[in-house]
C-alpha cells in the first residue's frame, strides 16, 4: 500500500493567517492526489483533485500543489468556517489511501 | 445533484455479517459510468477505503478486507450494497457510501454508524 504522511497532525492559527499542510507519499504518485475537508459530524467534502485542481464551487482561498511524492495544501486566508480536519488521498494505486488528517483550529 | 443515503442495522453482533445499502437519487448507478464506493471511518480516526464497484459490475476491494467484503449493485432499485462478514469490534465505524470517478470521491452520503457488539 502507498502510505500518505500528513503534517502537522493539528495546527492552530488566527483568522486571516496563511495555513499550509503537507502530504508525502511513500512512492511516486504523479499528481494522483486529492484533498478533502471534513467538518465535525459531517462527511468529507472534495476540495481539490489531481493535486491542484479546485473543485467547482470551492473558494479560491484553497489551493494545492505538488507532484511525485511531495504535496502541499494552502488556505491563503483562514476563515472561521474553515475549522475542520483536512485529508489528502492518493489514487495512483489500489487500495486508495488517505493521510492521517490535519485538524485546523482557530487560535 | 446526486444524493446518497446509507441504511442498515446500527448494531451487529460479533462474527455476524454487516449489511448496508446505499440509495442513490439524482443519478443512475447503471448508466452514469461512476465508481460506487464504500469508505469507513473508525471513531475519532482517519478514513479507510473499503472498495468500489463500477457501473458495469466490476469490483475492486481493499486487500486488507478482500476476503470479507462484497460490494454489489442493486437489481431493481437505484442502490448498491456492502456486505462485510465475520465482523469484530474493530469493524465498528461510520460507513460512508460515495460516488467517484475511480480515484476521486466526488459525492458522499451522510454516513451511518455501525457498532459491533454483543
Amino acid at each position: 500500500d502507498i502510505q500518505m504522511t500528513q503534517s502537522p497532525s493539528s495546527l492552530s492559527a488566527s483568522v486571516g493567517d496563511r495555513v499550509t499542510i503537507t502530504c508525502q507519499a511513500s512512492q511516486d504518485i504523479d499528481n494522483y492526489l486529492n484533498w478533502y475537508q471534513q467538518k465535525p459530524g459531517k462527511a468529507p467534502k472534495l476540495l481539490i483533485h489531481d493535486a491542484s485542481n479546485l473543485e467547482t464551487g470551492v473558494p479560491s482561498r484553497f489551493s494545492g500543489s505538488g507532484s511525485g511524492t511531495d504535496f502541499s495544501f494552502t488556505i491563503s486566508s483562514l476563515q472561521p468556517e474553515d475549522i475542520a480536519t483536512y485529508y489528502c488521498q492518493q489514487y495512483e494505486n489500489i487500495p486508495l489511501t488517505f493521510g492521517g488528517g490535519t485538524k485546523v483550529e482557530i487560535k | 445533484q446526486v444524493q446518497l443515503q446509507e441504511s442498515g442495522p446500527g448494531l451487529v453482533k460479533p462474527s455476524q455479517t454487516l449489511s448496508l445499502t446505499c440509495t442513490v437519487s439524482g443519478g443512475s448507478i447503471n448508466s452514469d459510468g461512476y465508481y460506487w464506493t464504500w469508505i469507513r471511518q473508525h471513531p475519532g480516526k482517519g478514513l479507510e477505503w473499503i472498495g468500489y464497484i463500477y457501473y458495469s459490475g466490476s469490483t475492486h476491494y481493499n486487500p486488507s478486507l478482500k476476503s470479507l467484503v462484497t460490494i454489489s449493485l442493486g437489481t431493481s432499485k437505484n442502490q448498491f450494497s456492502l456486505k462485510l462478514t465475520s465482523v469484530t469490534a474493530a469493524d465498528t465505524a461510520v460507513y460512508y457510501c460515495a460516488r467517484g470517478d475511480k480515484g476521486i470521491v466526488y459525492d458522499w452520503g451522510q454516513g451511518t454508524l455501525v457498532t459491533v457488539s454483543s
